[in-house]
């Protein structure tokens, strides 16, 4: 079945530091792979998202590319700040009704 | 235009209690689902529903029911609580989007402690 393993945590930064989080998947077919970020005492929310082979995804300062010859999607930032500081998910879904996600990587970034 | 809200947003419960979770979002979405969190497991799917009427089983469904009578609602309920449903339970919903997966929007979670 299809699956994500991501870097396990928890990461500790300085601020302006760059930050790379790994993230591969197994899929048996073409899947939309995501990333979410979760702040402390709420819900999940999308940082970015690609929906196919070597698409970037973009938000915030934060990219990760659609590698399928590595199945991968690690997401970058070249300068993280206090406020990145949160779990972040990376997931992918072939269709509506089957999101995996992987297990989470908790960043803390110090001033 | 609030979203995705998830009620209540803390229970403690006794083994062999029973209780339901009401999720409502107002964005006119067709997919709804139920997750749990775990330490260290990430998000795992209970139920789903894919529209008004219809439900079905997700990765984690046991000791769970659903409905979704209106569109706009989606009721989690455990019949008889154990601990092992101690977990963060999270709401979330999607528009339908045909050939692919889209972007799912998440309540604030209910924290479900069983005693």
């Amino acid at each position: 079945g299809n699956s994500v393993t991501q870097m396990e945590g928890p990461v500790t930064l300085s601020e302006e530091a760059f930050l790379t989080i790994n993230c591969t998947y197994t899929a048996t077919g073409y899947p939309s792979l995501f990333w979410y970020v979760q702040y402390p005492g709420e819900g999940l929310q999308l940082l970015l998202k690609a929906t196919k082979a070597d698409d970037k995804g973009s938000n915030k300062g934060f990219e990760a590319t659609y590698r399928k010859e590595t199945t991968s999607f690690h997401l970058e930032k070249g300068s993280v700040q206090v406020s990145d500081s949160a779990v972040y998910f990376c997931a992918l879904s072939e269709d509506n009704n089957d999101m995996r996600f992987g297990a989470g990587t908790r960043l803390t970034v110090k001033p | 235009n609030a979203g995705v809200t998830q009620t209540p947003k803390f229970r403690v419960l006794k083994t062999g209690q029973s209780m339901t979770l009401l999720c409502a979002q107002d964005m006119n979405h067709e997919y709804m689902y139920w997750y749990r969190q775990d330490p260290g497991m990430g998000l795992r799917l209970i139920h789903y529903s894919v529209g008004e009427g219809t439900t079905a089983k997700g990765e984690v469904p046991d000791g769970y029911n659903v409905s979704r009578l209106k569109k706009q609602n989606f009721l989690l309920g455990l019949e008889s609580a154990a601990p092992s449903q101690t977990s963060v339970y999270f709401c979330a919903s999607s528009p339908y989007t045909s050939g692919s997966a889209d972007t799912q929007y998440f309540g604030p979670g209910t924290r479900l402690t069983v005693l």
